[in-house]
């Protein structure tokens, strides 16, 4: 069965202080894993897209990398106005229609 | 570029009233869209697929009567919840794609209470 699992569930940080949020996944096929980021009584913001492995995104403080098994959102020197839940989400190639949603990774950055 | 507007972004209404919930693109043509749920520290929950001008597929569980989806437009899609209960109360998210492009994005969300 398709799934995402997101880790850590919560992750409060100091500002300036790095760290990294992971997102596990298990498809049939992958057609690609995106990131989003979603504030409290808003929709997703859409981060990045991957679609092989081995290929890295980055945007401002945030990078995102992709292996075969996992995807990692790494956060550099955070600020406050990083908070918010990150979700990640894959498609797989066997239905491009419908994304799997893990549950979200949400970051507090504590000035 | 790729901005979702939604609106009502809140609506109160009373158990019974159908309430419509539109979701425009309004940089890009949207050839799907999608209407999701979302429950507190829970993930988002694919309600239905629409392309324009042919009828939603909707997810297991979900009852098509009683959301109403029509996507008339490249730009347009509407969500109506007809004879809405206090169990349809919830945070409903519209998304856009274009062509073969895979990425979604997403409306500011509408916040739904039924009285």
């Amino acid at each position: 069965e398709d799934q995402v699992t997101q880790s850590p569930e919560a992750l409060r940080l100091q500002e300036g202080e790095s760290s990294s949020l992971n997102c596990s996944y298990t498809v049939s096929g992958l057609r690609g894993l995106f990131w989003y980021r979603q504030d409290p009584g808003k929709g997703p913001e859409f981060l990045f897209t991957l679609y092989s492995a081995g290929e890295e995104k980055e945007k401002e403080r945030l990078k995102a990398t992709l292996t075969k098994k996992e995807s990692f959102l790494h956060i550099t020197a955070p600020k406050p106005e990083d908070s918010a839940t990150y979700l990640c989400a894959v498609l797989n190639a066997g239905n491009n229609r419908k994304l799997i949603w893990g549950l979200g990774t949400s970051l507090a950055v504590n000035p | 570029g790729a901005v979702v507007s939604q609106h009502p972004s809140r609506v109160i209404c009373k158990s019974g009233t159908s309430v419509k919930i539109e979701c425009r693109s309004l940089d890009f043509q949207a050839t799907t869209m999608f209407w999701y749920r979302q429950f507190p520290k829970k993930s988002l929950m694919l309600m239905a697929t629409s392309n324009e001008g042919s009828k939603a597929t909707y997810e297991q569980g979900v009852e098509k009567d009683k959301f109403l989806i029509n996507h008339a437009s490249l730009t347009l899609s509407t969500l109506t919840v007809t004879s809405a209960h206090p169990e349809d109360s919830s945070f409903y998210i519209c998304s856009a794609k274009t062509g073969v492009l895979y990425e979604q994005y997403f409306g500011p969300g509408t916040r739904l209470t039924v009285t």
